[in-house]
């Protein structure tokens, strides 16, 4: 079984910094997924990626597959950032998660 | 936006009382998950179905709970009966592999359940 690891477990900030969200996984994987859960709310997909980088706007996400770890990256942080960042790992067989990472960006 | 729609949102029950949420996949999306969030163990599997076939449901207790999928547009999950560690949050997911194509998961807002 896949074991993924999420760093730091808590992150507060101030506005605008620069965040970066870390993972590791113990298996190799066919895609790695981060996903964005608001409080008391769904679980959105932010990227799914097997190699390289996205970007989406703010969010930029890397992998490197030898080293088994991914990073998730906000520029500019704003207040409405603020919530649990998951990492998880799997495909069509479904996934496993970290802990998730509760970020709190202050203004 | 497609989207996965779970029904009820949320669930308050007696302990003993039998628990179905209901799930409406994305039109077109052969796979569809159960997860499970607790405080304690975050989110877990519990089964999937794909093309409405059963694949694994080796992450849910079998003596009280079942999954199905009578048709591509529900599939369902009950507790029976329940028990107050069942509460938690209860997530379906719809998905088209082989992810190799770029589609990814879609969550639904997931079912709260509380057993008193």
């Amino acid at each position: 079984k896949n074991e993924v690891e999420q760093s730091p477990q808590n992150l507060t900030a101030q506005e605008g910094e620069f965040i970066t969200i870390n993972c590791s996984y113990s298996v190799g994987i066919s895609a790695l997924h981060w996903l964005q859960q608001h409080p008391g709310g769904g679980i959105v997909s932010l990227f799914m990626l097997s190699s390289g980088k996205k970007k989406h706007g703010r969010l930029i996400a890397t992998i490197n597959i030898q080293e088994k770890h991914s990073s998730l990256h906000i520029t500019a942080s704003h207040p409405r950032d603020s919530a649990v960042y998951i990492c998880a790992v799997g495909g069509a067989d479904g996934l496993t998660f970290g802990k998730g990472t509760h970020l709190i960006i202050q203004p | 936006d497609a989207r996965v729609t779970q029904t009820p949102r949320h669930k308050v029950t007696e302990m003993g009382q039998e628990v179905t949420m209901r799930c409406q996949p994305i039109l077109g999306h052969n796979t569809v998950f159960w997860y499970r969030q607790t405080m304690m163990q975050g989110l877990e599997l519990l089964a999937y179905f794909r093309n409405r076939a059963p694949l694994d449901d080796s992450g849910m207790p079998k003596d009280r709970f079942s999954a199905e999928m009578p048709d591509a547009t529900l599939a369902t999950l009950k507790i029976q009966p329940s028990e107050p560690r069942d509460s938690a949050v209860y997530f379906c997911a719809s998905a088209l592999p082989p992810f190799a194509r770029g589609y990814g998961y879609t969550f639904g807002s997931g079912t709260r359940l509380t057993v008193v």
